[in-house]
C-alpha cells in the first residue's frame, strides 16, 4: 500500500452539497496535514493535527471542517462551498510535529475538487 | 515580499543532461530549512532533498544535489543525468525557525520537461 492514500481522487459537487474527503496514512506518523493547491497559487496549509489534536488552523473558512478520529485517518468535511474552492486538496503526514525542523512531508495524490 | 521565489515557470532539458532549478528565499531567522519536492502529473508531492541553514555541506540525494549559497539566499536544485521520469513540477519550500516542516512556505513551482 502507498504511504498516504486519499479518496476520492476526483469530486464534483454543487454549492449546496455536503461531502467529505478522506485521508489515510500507513506510515505510523503522528502528524497529518491538509493543504490546498489552487492554480497559479502556492501551496496553502489549511490544518495540522498532531497526535489527533488540531494544532494549526490557518484562517480557513468554516465551510471546511477537519476531523482526525485517530492518528491514521484525517477527514475534511465540505459544506456550502464556493466555486473558488475548486482546487487540488492534498493530505500529508510527518513523523512528528514540532520536534525537529527537518522532518519531511509525505503526501497523498490529492483530491481534485470542482465546485459548480 | 515573497518568501520563496522560483523564477523559472518552465524548463526544458535533454535526457541525460544536468539541469538546475532556481530557488531564492527571504528570511531573517537564522534557523531555517529548505526542501525540494517533486509533483508528477499524478498529483502526489514527493520529497527530494533537505538543507538546513547550519549545514556546512551541500545536501545530496542520489542524482539530486542542492547548491546552497547562504549569502545569496539561494538553494538551487541540481538534477544530474536527467531521465524522462523527471518530467514534473518542482517546488522549493522553506521552514523558518524551529517550527515543523509542515509549516513550510512553498514557491510557485517550476515545470520541468525532459526531452528524449
Amino acid at each position: 500500500e502507498t504511504g498516504v492514500t486519499q479518496t476520492p481522487r476526483h469530486l464534483v459537487m454543487g454549492m449546496t452539497n455536503k461531502k467529505s474527503l478522506k485521508c489515510e496514512q500507513h506510515l505510523g506518523h503522528n502528524a497529518m496535514y491538509w493543504y490546498k493547491q489552487s492554480a497559479k497559487k502556492p501551496l496553502e496549509l489549511m490544518f495540522v493535527y498532531s497526535l489527533e489534536e488540531r494544532v494549526e488552523n490557518n484562517s480557513v473558512p468554516s465551510r471546511f471542517s477537519p476531523e482526525c478520529p485517530n492518528s491514521s485517518h484525517l477527514f475534511l468535511h465540505l459544506h456550502t462551498l464556493q466555486p473558488e474552492d475548486s482546487a487540488l486538496y492534498l493530505c500529508a503526514s510527518s513523523q512528528d510535529y514540532g520536534r525537529t525542523g527537518s522532518e519531511k512531508l509525505f503526501f497523498g495524490s490529492g483530491t481534485q475538487l470542482s465546485v459548480l | 515580499a515573497q518568501k520563496i521565489t522560483q523564477t523559472q515557470p518552465g524548463m526544458f532539458v535533454q535526457e541525460k543532461e544536468a539541469v538546475t532549478l532556481d530557488c531564492t528565499y527571504d528570511t531573517s531567522d537564522p534557523s531555517y530549512g529548505l526542501f525540494w519536492y517533486k509533483q508528477p502529473s499524478s498529483g502526489e508531492m514527493i520529497f527530494l532533498i533537505y538543507q538546513g541553514s547550519y549545514d556546512q555541506q551541500n545536501a545530496t540525494e542520489g542524482r539530486y544535489s542542492l547548491n546552497f549559497q547562504k549569502a545569496r539566499k539561494s538553494a538551487n536544485l541540481v538534477i544530474s543525468a536527467s531521465q524522462l521520469g523527471d518530467s514534473a513540477m518542482y517546488f522549493c519550500a522553506m521552514r523558518e525557525g524551529i517550527a515543523n516542516a509542515g509549516k513550510s512556505t512553498f514557491g510557485d513551482g517550476t515545470t520541468l520537461t525532459v526531452k528524449p
